[in-house]
């Protein structure tokens, strides 16, 4: 079955410091790729996505592209905020899964001013 | 842009109890509605998919007669936790899907029971 794995947290890091989080994957037939941030107390939120190999999402600074040879999705920032602070989850979307998403176990993040 | 509400942000309740968690698009309509619970400091894990007027498909291992989805309309789904117990105790976060939007998650329900 499907399946999302990525580097184990916490992640602390220091203001403006470089930002990569690991995400590699496991699925049948081409598969939707996803960030997702989590707010303390909230619902998830879309960071960013891709949709097929060598596609690159970006948003609010962070980006990640799809690896289909490594099946991999990083997720890098160049300068992290403290606002960046967060718990953060790659997931996909498998089309044969009718619109199912598998999620990684989440990375947490803290930034430090 | 896609918004979807889900009520109550946060409920206690009483052991044997049953308490009903509502999601719903605001602006959008959802074919299907997708239930998850999530742990301290863990993943979500998807309880049931439910599409409008059809029963709910639930994954392995969740109690269907424990959580009870209805999903009435195509801008409203809910989850009955019924006789709720401590070990219900959990976040459960409702995300919407429509043919425009892709997945929308609600903001989640932290559910006490004591």
């Amino acid at each position: 079955g499907d399946s999302v794995t990525q580097m184990e947290g916490p992640v602390t890091l220091s203001e403006e410091a470089f930002l990569t989080i690991n995400c590699t994957y496991t699925a049948t037939g081409y598969p939707s790729l996803f960030w997702y941030v989590q707010y303390p107390g909230e619902g998830l939120q879309l960071l960013l996505k891709a949709t097929k190999a060598d596609d690159k999402g970006s948003n609010k600074g962070f980006e990640a592209t799809y690896r289909k040879e490594t099946t991999s999705f990083h997720l890098e920032k160049g300068s992290v905020q403290v606002s960046d602070s967060a718990v953060y989850f790659c997931a996909l979307s498998d089309a044969d899964s009718y619109g199912k998403l598998t999620f990684g176990q989440g990375t947490i993040l803290t930034v430090h001013p | 842009g896609a918004v979807v509400s889900q009520h109550p942000s946060w409920v206690i309740c009483k052991s044997g109890t049953s308490v009903k968690i509502e999601c719903r698009s605001l602006d959008f309509q959802a074919t299907t509605m997708f239930w998850y619970r999530q742990f301290p400091k863990q993943s979500l894990m998807l309880m049931a998919t439910s599409n409008e007027g059809s029963k709910a498909t639930y994954e392995q291992g969740v109690e269907k007669d424990k959580f009870l989805i209805n999903h009435a309309s195509l801008t409203l789904s809910t989850l009955t936790v019924t006789s709720a117990h401590p070990e219900d105790s959990s976040f459960y976060i409702c995300s919407a899907s429509g043919a425009r939007y892709g997945y929308t998650f609600g903001s989640g329900t932290r559910l006490t029971v004591v």
